[in-house]
Formats: structure tokens, sequence, C-alpha cells
């Protein structure tokens, strides 16, 4: 079965801080995806990125990048120069290709991040 | 793109009653999800279409829940006999034809029932 654990359930940094949001994922599958989405207090799910498992390149967008690390099941998101507008919580969630849970996304349960000015 | 829209944003009601949401994918989206988030937790998975066809449904799904998407457009989601732990947001999302595919999210139901 698909898991996916997020450890940290609330951090608080100062505004320009870094700041690292965990996840770790387990799945019997070869082939997933894993994503990560933001829900502003608006309430809303915004997806961020995706990464596929064939795919361990890390990637920096902007102020955001992805530690992607097949070997111990991680994919960890790392916002630099946080904002008070990057203040929401963010979700980590796995998609599997070829078992019978294909299809659907399993999602951690989220870290609360507040950024305070 | 006009985004996934659900409806209604609130509802409230006694227990033991029926109620319905509505969920509208974006239009092109042959994929539509159900999901239920409480407090503090992640949003977990109830059940999914691919166009009209139900393919999964969660073990969390009990009888009193049942979801349709007739023609393969909008969904709805209705529980019967509300009990006070199905109190949830309840949120809708559409992707297109792959697993690939990130969800698209709609700003949820907010059942809460007394």
């Amino acid at each position: 079965a698909q898991k996916v654990t997020q450890a940290q359930t609330e951090i608080s940094v100062v505004e320009k801080e870094d700041v690292t949001l965990d996840c770790v994922y387990e799945t019997r599958d070869t082939t997933y995806y894993l994503f990560w989405y933001k829900q502003p207090p608006s309430g809303e799910l915004v997806f961020l990125i995706r990464r596929n498992s064939f795919d361990e390149q890390n990637e920096i967008s902007g102020r955001y990048s992805w530690n992607f690390q097949k070997s111990t099941s991680s994919f960890n998101f790392t916002i630099t120069a946080s904002q008070v507008v990057d203040s929401a919580v963010y979700f980590c969630a796995l998609s599997e290709v070829h078992n019978t849970n294909a299809g659907k996304s399993t999602f951690g349960d989220g870290t609360t991040l507040t950024v305070k000015p | 793109d006009t985004g996934v829209s659900q409806n209604p944003r609130h509802k409230i009601t006694k227990r033991g009653q029926n109620v319905t949401f509505r969920c509208d994918p974006i239009s092109e989206h042959n994929r539509l999800y159900w999901y239920r988030q409480t407090l503090g937790q992640g949003p977990e998975f109830l059940t999914y279409f691919q166009n009209e066809a139900q393919l999964e449904k969660s073990r969390l799904l009990s009888d009193r829940f049942s979801a349709e998407r007739p023609k393969g457009s909008f969904s709805t989601l209705e529980i019967q006999r509300t009990e006070q732990g199905d109190s949830a947001m309840y949120l809708c999302a559409s992707s297109p034809l792959t697993t690939a595919s990130p969800l698209h999210f709609g700003n949820g139901t907010r059942l809460t029932v007394t």
C-alpha cells in the first residue's frame, strides 16, 4: 500500500529564512509520481510540482527547490528567503502507475508553515 | 479554464438528513475525484471516475455514500442519514486522462452535521 509521511506538523520561521519541508513515501510500485501542493488559508489546494520516479534531477524554480532521493524515499521541498505569503499548509502526494491503486493520489497529513514578518 | 466548481460552499444539516454536493470539473478533464479532508489531515481518497465510469471506491466510503457522474460531466456526491462523523470538507478534483497529471481542486464543500 502506498503511504506518505510528513513528520513536521508545524513549522514557524521569520521572513527571509530558508525552510525545508520533509516528505517520505512508501510504495511497492516501480513507477510513480510525487507531487507537492499548497493549501493557503483560502482553502483551495494548488499544485506546485511533479516528479516521476525515474527523474531524480533536482529542480529549482525561483525561490522553490525540490530534492528527490529515491534511495531514501524522500521528496523534500525548500523555500528560500521565505515570505509571509508562503504561509500555508503544504501537502506531499504520491500516485502509483501500475498497481490497483493507479489513478489516485495518496496525500500526507501536511505541514503548516507560518512565516512571520 | 474556469477551474473546478463545487456547490454549495457550506452545508449545515441535522443528523439523519440526506445531503447532496455537486462538482463541475474542468471541461476537458476525463477524471474526477472526490476526497474528504478533516482538520489537521490530508485529503483522503473517496472515489474517482473516468468519464462516466466509477473506477474505484475507498473502503472509507460506506453504503450511505453514493457518487454519480452522468454523461461524464458534473458529479454528485450524496450522503444519506448523515452522522456527526461525516462533518468534514469534501473536495472535488479533476485531471486529464493520465496518472502523471496533477489534480486540479475545487474550493470544497464544508459539511457540518449537528
